[in-house]
């Protein structure tokens, strides 16, 4: 069974808009890591948001938060006004116990000006 | 140099070769990582190194061999590979517990 499931393959955003992308993660573990990363047409995978299975409050990083909801294992990044470099694939991602890390198949994002 | 580097960034290769991709971290992390991404498939894990020690190989086959000499070096040997090894190979480090990884910018691989 797929551990991390982004359902959206492709989505467009205005500029200045802001944009959710869903993921949804499947594990036993009650402790895990889950995480987004953007991947422009360069190819190097940035990080850009960490939430642990315990905290407490949705994680946020500057135009990024993860609207964390643990009964609905869902974890989906929330960029608030969207730019124009915000446009390449966005990978959910998630390390349970051990050295695994899972991750999605992405979310091809454009934001449109 | 900063962050993690990656060489060559394209490499193209018949199926009788031999050739290395080598990856090299500035950050001081203890872990490193080798993950192949393969177009519409999730990124898959290969490797796994912690303190120069392999705790992972998720089922890759024995013509994709890692070697991890120190902390801040990570090579990837390969061998008489096939078409579909054809993807992008990214190398990933950590520090400690791994939260977030830092990524290099990959290698193009393409297999004749």
């Amino acid at each position: 069974a797929q551990k991390i499931t982004q359902t959206q393959p492709g989505m467009f955003v205005q500029e200045k808009e802001a944009v959710t992308l869903d993921c949804t993660y499947d594990t036993s573990d009650p402790s895990y890591g889950l995480f987004w990363y953007k991947q422009p047409s360069s190819g190097e995978m940035i990080f850009l948001i960490y939430q642990g299975s315990y905290d407490q409050q949705n994680a946020t990083e500057g135009r990024y938060s993860l609207n964390f909801q643990k009964a609905r294992k869902s974890a989906n990044l929330v960029i608030s006004a969207s730019q124009l470099g915000d446009s390449a694939m966005y990978f959910c991602a998630m390390k349970d116990t051990g050295n695994q890390f899972y991750f999605g198949t992405g979310t091809s994002l454009t934001v449109i000006p | 140099e900063t962050g993690v580097t990656q060489t060559p960034r394209h490499l193209v290769m018949g199926m009788t070769n031999k050739k290395s991709l080598k990856c090299e971290q500035h950050l001081g992390h203890n872990a490193m990582y080798w993950y192949k991404q393969s177009a519409k498939k999730p990124l898959e894990l290969m490797f796994v190194y912690n303190f120069k020690e392999q705790t992972e190989n998720n089922s890759v086959p024995s013509r994709f061999s890692p070697e991890c000499p120190n902390s801040s070096h990570l090579f990837l040997h390969l061998h008489t590979l096939q078409p579909e090894d054809s993807a992008l190979y990214l190398c990933a480090s950590s520090q400690g517990t791994p939260l977030e990884q830092y990524f290099g910018p990959g290698t193009r691989l393409t297999v004749t």
